[in-house]
């Protein structure tokens, strides 16, 4: 089954509105999840580590005051794109490691600001 | 030189031959390897795990990792059209506070 749900799968939304992106992860707690961002054809970028009841790391590159992440709780992180514009139009992922090392990963979202 | 590197094909082999997919790293002390797949508009998801050298089976799936070359492999024999997609090469690498690293990825395309 499932290890992580995330919502929505797809947003369209006019320049400078914000978007948030929620994860859960499903059947245990994760105090750690992952933001990652796919653009087309091109790799897996990871944005942030989020982190339960503290802030996150931001990858190199990446804003923090644009990309607020929350994970208020061991099961919820969120993602939210503030006044999006159309080259933040991405794929944007969640992910969680439940056990060892592997990486499962959230069903993703489709941003599109047009 | 990227720290994970893979040829982004796109791969055409006949429906029942043995697809052969690559990926180099540039961490010489990295220990954990991963492939994953993924289809057009869907996340990625874990197909083999490999952290010994040598080769691990998992069904049609066949990971090789030669550290000392600092590369690893998938072999998918048998390939379906359903075999048709993006193979992801991932790494935690050392360096980077073990983080996990992808490749750009390998499309595969698994013809009649």
């Amino acid at each position: 089954g499932a290890v992580v749900s995330q919502h929505p799968s797809r947003v369209i939304c006019k320049s400078g509105t914000s978007v948030k992106i929620e994860c859960r992860s499903l059947d245990f707690q994760a105090t750690t999840m992952f933001w990652y961002r796919q653009f087309p054809k091109k790799s897996l970028m990871l944005m942030a580590t989020s982190n339960e009841g503290s802030k996150a790391t931001y990858e190199q590159g990446v804003e923090k005051d644009k990309f607020l992440i929350n994970h208020a709780s061991l099961t919820l992180s969120t993602l939210t794109v503030t006044s999006a514009h159309p080259e933040d139009s991405s794929f944007y992922i969640c992910s969680v490691k439940p056990r060892n090392e592997k990486l499962f990963f959230g069903s993703g979202t489709q941003l599109s600001v047009l | 030189q990227k720290e994970v590197e893979q040829n982004s094909g796109p791969l055409s082999v006949p429906e029942g031959a043995i697809a052969s997919l690559n990926c180099t790293y540039s961490d010489r002390v990295s220990q954990s390897f991963f492939w994953y797949r993924q289809y057009s508009g869907k996340s990625p998801e874990l197909i083999m795990s490999i952290y010994s050298n040598g080769d691990k089976e998992d069904g049609r799936f066949t990971a090789q990792l030669n550290k000392a070359s600092q590369y690893v492999s998938l072999l998918i024999r048998d390939s379906q059209p359903s075999d048709s997609a993006t193979y992801l090469c991932a790494v935690i690498l050392t360096g980077g506070g073990n983080k996990l690293t992808f490749g750009t990825g390998t499309q595969l395309k698994v013809e009649l």
